[in-house]
């Protein structure tokens, strides 16, 4: 199974703040890859696909970049709401695989 | 608008069989396209994705969880069904399902149902 490495694990930020976010994946993936957002206790949220396509009604200030093993995913301006956990996905083959995730916390 | 929600018990003991219902609205199973995914995690550990079933009946497994489960469809109900057996404590997660949908080149979980939490204890 393709194995996707995220970090940091977890990170202190100021709103206002850019954060980047990186997942590796153990071989290329093309550009099959997703971000999610979790806030606690409540499901997952698609937040980008296709390594960089913004998903209807997420905010401007999310990005995703990288293809092949590289991947980002940028909030350029944190916003309260937007303390959670993020998650990548690879959609290249089976089984889907999930990064560890990264915990974003307020500084 | 698209709507799931997982049912199921919340207890069940060791090695016991497993059994998960998604309902679900606003897209049907038996239009070309449309996909169910299930997705676990437990209690403060990552997500783990689990099995796929698309509209043509194509269903794909987790590698390492293969021969213990099993998912299907009841187009007419609108309900995925998730299987699996010999349950174990480390089996304990809340359980999602999520409508799965793919561009030309990417597949992605664009809705998810609530979660509901299983815990495996005798």
């Amino acid at each position: 199974a393709i194995q996707m490495t995220q970090s940091p694990s977890s990170l202190s930020a100021s709103v206002g703040d850019r954060v980047t976010i990186t997942c590796r994946a153990s071989q290329g993936i093309g550009n099959d890859l997703g971000w999610y957002q979790q806030k606690p206790g409540k499901a997952p949220k698609l937040l980008i696909y296709a390594a960089s396509s913004l998903q209807s009604g997420v905010p401007s200030r999310f990005s995703g970049s990288g293809s092949g093993t590289d991947f980002t995913l940028t909030i350029s301006s944190l916003q309260p709401e937007d303390f959670a956990s993020y998650y990548c996905l690879q959609d290249y083959n089976y089984p889907w695989t999930f990064g560890q995730g990264t915990n974003v916390e307020i500084k | 608008q698209v709507t799931l929600k997982e049912s199921g018990p919340a207890l069940v003991k060791p090695t016991q069989t497993l059994t998960l219902t998604c309902t679900f609205s606003g897209f049907s199973l038996s239009t070309s396209g449309m996909r169910v995914s299930w997705i676990r995690q437990p209690p403060g550990k990552a997500l783990e994705w689990l099995a796929r079933i698309d509209w043509d009946d194509d269903k794909f497994y987790s590698t390492s969880l293969k021969t213990r489960l099993t998912i299907s469809k009841d187009t007419s109900k609108n309900q995925v069904v998730l299987t699996m057996t010999n349950m174990d404590p480390v089996d304990t997660a809340t359980y999602y399902c999520a409508r799965t949908s793919c561009s030309s080149t990417s597949c992605y979980l664009d809705y998810w149902g609530q979660g509901t939490l299983v815990t495996v204890s005798s």
